[in-house]
């Protein structure tokens, strides 16, 4: 039940290109959720995140839809460039306490 | 900005060995974290700290593994005695208070041969 799913492992998406993540969690307790990024060699570091409270927020390029009944949540990155290929982790906690990670997700934007 | 640092970058250790990994997480920060990440799985939560007490643990950390703030800037994770399976990045992370987000340190590289 402290599981998050994350889907696909890997992604390639074209320059200019729509990228989409999905994270799936059972724990109904979990009230925050954030993405975070990691360059190869770097400690991941938080991109975006969302309360249950709201159904999308936005920052820029990147997008958090949240879907509350479903227990889904999703991030999408609008005008894909290749400095975005990274691996993207969601991430969910009661609070902000302990984060339970999902198993990420390969992102890389081809020229 | 302020950031999370993390002391050494490569740590190489032979098994059974005791290695202290060491963070300064960001000064005004009360809450601190280990996290580790064996080469290309998740990040899996370690420990957190608050108040010179341990706040929660996970099953991995076993009586194998301690944290410290020994002072006022620095918050160490020591294994005792390593073991194969402990080679892995390890992450420390701090927050503000319980309601803000966490920083992470860029990571330990711990290699237990």
């Amino acid at each position: 039940q402290q599981q998050v799913k994350q889907s696909p492992q890997s992604l390639i998406v074209q320059k200019g290109g729509i990228s989409i993540i999905n994270c799936a969690y059972e724990n109904t307790a979990f009230d925050y959720f954030p993405w975070y990024q990691q360059f190869p060699g770097k400690g991941p570091a938080l991109l975006i995140a969302i309360r249950p409270d709201v159904s999308e927020k936005k920052e820029g390029r990147f997008t958090i839809s949240f879907n509350k009944s479903a227990k889904q949540f999703s991030l999408h990155i609008m005008d894909s460039q290749p400095g975005d290929s990274a691996t993207y982790f969601c991430a969910a906690s009661t609070g902000f306490q302990k984060l339970v990670f999902g198993t990420g997700t390969r992102l890389l934007v081809s020229p | 900005e302020p950031e999370v640092t993390q002391t050494p970058s490569h740590q190489v250790t032979q098994m059974g060995q005791e290695v202290i990994l060491r963070c300064v997480p960001i000064s005004n920060h009360l809450y601190f974290y280990w996290y580790r990440q064996i080469l290309g799985q998740k990040v899996e939560f370690l420990v957190s700290f608050y108040n010179n007490e341990i706040s929660e643990k996970s099953e991995i950390f076993d009586d194998q593994f301690s944290v410290e703030r020994p002072d006022g800037s620095n918050f160490t994770l020591k294994i005792r005695s390593t073991k194969l399976e402990d080679s892995a990045m390890y992450f420390c992370a701090s927050s503000e208070d319980l309601y803000n987000e966490q920083f992470f340190g860029p990571g330990t590289r711990l290699t237990v041969l």
